[in-house]
Order: C-alpha cells, then structure tokens, then sequence
C-alpha cells in the first residue's frame, strides 16, 4: 500500500473550516484514499473516502487533486469534538488499513 | 443498535502470563480485525478474520500472540508469556465485507499493561 505524509499537528478556531492535507505521490490507481479520526480514548472512526472525484457526506469533504497525489480533508464549521488525531490512508480495499501516526487537530474556543 | 465491543476495558498483567481480550462485532459483520496501538502511535495491523477464516495473520508480532473466531462471530486474541513491550492498546473492529466500500467499526479497546 502506498504511504501517506501528514503534518504532525493543525490547530483551528472552532467555528471555522479545518483543512487536513495528506500527500500520497506513489498511490496506485486502484487505490482509495480514506479518512478515519481517532478521538482520544476511543476507536478510530471512519469519516470519507474516495477514488478520484470529490466527496461529501454529512461529516466532511474530501478535495483529491486530479493527478491524485494529494487530497484535503474538510471539516466545513469544526467544533470541540472534532479535536482528534486523523489518518490519512490509502488503500485498494479494506482489509488492512495502515495508519501511520496522523494529524492531531486541536479545534479551540 | 449496538456497536463492536470489546472486553475486558483494561487488564493489567505480569510478565510471563497468559491473556485473553474479546471482541464481540457488529451483528452480521463477516470482517473482523485486530490492531495494536503503542502510546503516541497509530494503530498497527496484526491479522483479519472473514468468518472463521484466518486470512491473514502476517501483523502478529511473535508466535505468542494467537488469534482465533471459531464460529465466525466473537473473536479472542491471546497473548501467552506476556512481555512489557506488549504493553499497548488492542482494537478490534469489525465489517459488514471486505472491499473498498466497506468501512471498518472500531470498538473502544482494551488496554493491557504488562509489568
């Protein structure tokens, strides 16, 4: 699976629009990009994934530049409960997810 | 409806013994997986189960660690002869099949503690 680079840590002003960016230059074209968040104490929980269009759903948004090399996370109006660790992955299929160490977003008042 | 449990929450063991951690997934979920996640870590791969088949087992750091889903439902990992740098928390998560539209739902963990 390909790997994944992330900034260690983001801070955001709750309220406003976190964007998480993750490069992944040697993703293969049958690869997904996925999107899990760990808040501290629990589990990881999944957030979005995509191929190569833009996705949206109820939680975020996921921006993948055209030549996949890289991809955004958006969080459009973080709160205090966004504050987490969130791994970027990419992956052909589920059965084993590689993590890496993620991005810790501190989301504050 | 209720999500993937696992138990005990915390286990506290010395060096040498033997442990137990139980996963119980989502209803239906076909997928079961097992991670460890060190202190400051993401979480690290150690076997994957579709049923009560094994499929994959190559994350299991050493031969002490035994993984086993007999029925194809609740699954335990176990730990013979632990050590300290088994220290860690072990999440299971579970899925309704394997592929890429298939997310993955992680219970809390279990954190064991070997001194």
């Amino acid at each position: 699976d390909a790997k994944t680079t992330q900034p260690t840590s983001m801070d955001c002003a709750e309220g406003r629009a976190a964007n998480l960016p993750c490069n992944h230059s040697t993703i293969s074209g049958n690869e997904y990009v996925y999107w899990y968040r760990q808040i501290h104490s629990q589990g990881p929980q999944y957030i979005i994934h995509g191929l190569k269009n833009n996705e949206t759903n109820e939680m975020a948004s996921l921006i993948i530049t055209e030549d996949r090399k890289s991809s955004t996370l958006i969080l459009p109006h973080a709160t205090l409960r966004d504050t987490a660790v969130y791994y970027c992955i990419v992956s052909a299929n589920t059965d084993k997810l590689i993590f890496g160490t993620g991005t810790r977003l501190q989301v504050f008042p | 409806g209720a999500g993937v449990s696992q138990s005990p929450r915390y286990k506290v063991a010395k060096r040498g013994q033997d442990v137990a951690l139980r996963c119980d997934p989502i209803s239906g979920h076909v997928s079961l997986f097992w991670y460890q996640q060190a202190l400051g870590q993401g979480p690290e791969f150690l076997t994957y189960f579709q049923n009560e088949a094994q499929l994959d087992k190559s994350g299991l750091p050493s031969d002490r660690f035994f993984a086993e889903r007999p029925e194809g439902s609740v699954s335990t990992l176990k730990i013979q002869r632990t050590q300290q740098e088994d220290s860690a928390v072990y999440l299971c998560a579970s899925s309704l099949a394997l592929g890429a539209y298939y997310e993955q739902y992680f219970g809390p963990g279990t954190r064991l503690t070997v001194t």
